[in-house]
């Protein structure tokens, strides 16, 4: 079983509708980051979070520690957001150090039709 | 402001040939990072370096070296192409230990062929 785990793997949309992708993950983590990698390939980082939630425009994402559990939300969805949303952690190292270094989900590839 | 630079783009390997895969990063971080990407699959830390001069392994290092000359570049290398090794590369790098929390920052991939 992957440490990250990414629900769905596949969605499909309707311009205009609300989308939740889910990121559950088994070990302790010091941050969670979403990220965005568009046709053609470019990753970009679109949250990092360690408690709470975050709001970028359209876009909000939650993390519930406790729970181990994050979701990425899109509100009135556009063909433009069409995508791979891609969930990574930043697993927790005690008495040591990471190194910055991420556990990545297999993404979840999101078509928004207009 | 270039951020992450990879090149090639694309390269097409025949079995048994070498290459050399070039990030080069112009916001002066100390951590930089080597994933390759399979259909389906999650990124994997191919070797990762915290400064010039030092470098690990990551997940997935066997048929890699790696070098850090500079803070800038941290190139991969690919000493007997294998199949295996078709994939979509990505360099990323992010900022100095003390900076907590930070993002990482991505080039926009290589995508190489061995046939």
């Amino acid at each position: 079983k992957n440490e990250v785990e990414q629900s769905p793997q596949n969605l499909t949309a309707q311009e205009g509708e609300f989308i939740t992708i889910n990121c559950s993950y088994s070990v302790g983590i010091s941050a969670l980051h979403w990220l965005q990698q568009h046709p053609g390939g470019g990753i970009v980082s679109l949250f990092m979070l360690s408690s709470g939630k975050k709001k970028h425009g359209r876009l909000i994402a939650t993390i519930n520690i406790q729970e181990k559990h994050s979701s990425l939300h899109i509100t009135a969805s556009h063909p433009r957001d069409s995508a791979v949303y891609i969930c990574a952690v930043r697993p927790s190292n005690a008495g040591g150090t990471s190194y910055g270094k991420l556990t990545f989900g297999q993404g979840t590839i999101l078509t928004v039709h207009p | 402001n270039a951020g992450v630079t990879q090149t090639p783009k694309f390269r097409i390997l025949k079995i048994g040939q070498s290459m050399t895969l070039q990030c080069a990063q112009d916001m002066n971080h100390n951590y930089m990072y080597w994933y390759r990407q399979d259909p389906g699959m999650g990124l994997k830390l191919i070797y990762y370096s915290v400064g010039a001069g030092i470098t690990d392994k990551g997940e997935v290092p066997n048929g890699y070296n790696v070098s850090r000359s500079t803070t800038e570049d941290f190139p991969l290398r690919l000493e007997l192409a294998a199949p295996s090794q078709t994939s979509v590369y990505f360099c990323a790098s992010s900022p100095p230990r003390t900076v907590m929390h930070q993002p990482q920052h991505f080039g926009d991939g290589t995508r190489l062929s061995i046939l």
